[in-house]
């Protein structure tokens, strides 16, 4: 089992439409939780952090749900700009807070 | 402010050559990674450094592999001999502290041909 694991998609969806992510990890340790945004031959971008509480950043919400170990994330009104890989990270756990996994990333794709 | 410098940006070059990747991390930064992606397996880490001292090499894939930080503003990845399965883009990332954010690098795109 991955340590992270992520739906690849791709996810198709119209302007304006919400669509959400779902991410799965396997280390109960994890501490820390994070989407970050890749585009095409660049380099990852930090979206957001996740929240025990769950946060929203605009048109972004993140939830995490540590019982399950699952995490989310919800985009509002997709925008052509939104289009994009969606990648789950987790770090490594108590013992290795510096570590990222990454999930191997959700693609997005919004059309006009 | 510049962010992760990464050199170079691509690079192509035959079975069994050397290749070294070089990285200048943020100012300021004591925390340095070294990632690797490839379609088949996302993103991995191969090693990350903090205040110059390597703390976590287990993703290094095999001794082919080596990296140092000889001091806070730049870190070398190097591969000895390269094969083709070691095509890839290769990040380097930077953060502030173990919790922080981490700021990515460019990347290098290697092709071993």
């Amino acid at each position: 089992r991955k340590e992270v694991e992520q739906d690849p998609g791709p996810f198709n969806v119209p302007e304006g439409a919400t669509v959400a992510f779902n991410c799965t990890y396997s280390n109960s340790a994890s501490q820390s939780f994070f989407w970050y945004r890749q585009d095409c031959r660049k380099e990852p971008k930090l979206l957001m952090s996740v929240y025990s509480s769950g946060n929203e950043d605009g048109r972004f919400t993140a939830q995490l749900n540590r019982a399950s170990q699952y995490i989310s994330l919800l985009i509002r009104d997709s925008k052509l700009s939104d289009s994009a890989t969606y990648l789950c990270v987790v770090n490594g756990g108590s013992s290795n807070t510096g570590k990222l996994i990454f999930g191997q990333g959700t693609t997005l794709q919004v059309k006009p | 402010d510049a962010g992760v410098i990464q050199s170079p940006r691509h690079e192509v070059t035959e079975m069994g050559q050397e290749v070294t990747l070089r990285c200048k991390p943020i100012s300021g930064h004591d925390y340095l990674f070294w990632y690797r992606q490839t379609m088949m397996r996302g993103l991995e880490l191969l090693i990350y450094f903090n205040n110059n001292v390597p703390i976590d090499d287990s993703g290094m894939p095999e001794d082919r592999f080596s990296a140092k930080m000889p001091n806070a503003s730049f870190s070398t990845l190097k591969i000895q001999p390269s094969e083709p399965r070691d095509s890839a883009v290769y990040f380097c990332a930077s953060s502030s502290g173990q919790r922080e954010t981490q700021y990515f690098g460019p990347g290098t795109r290697l092709l071993v041909l």
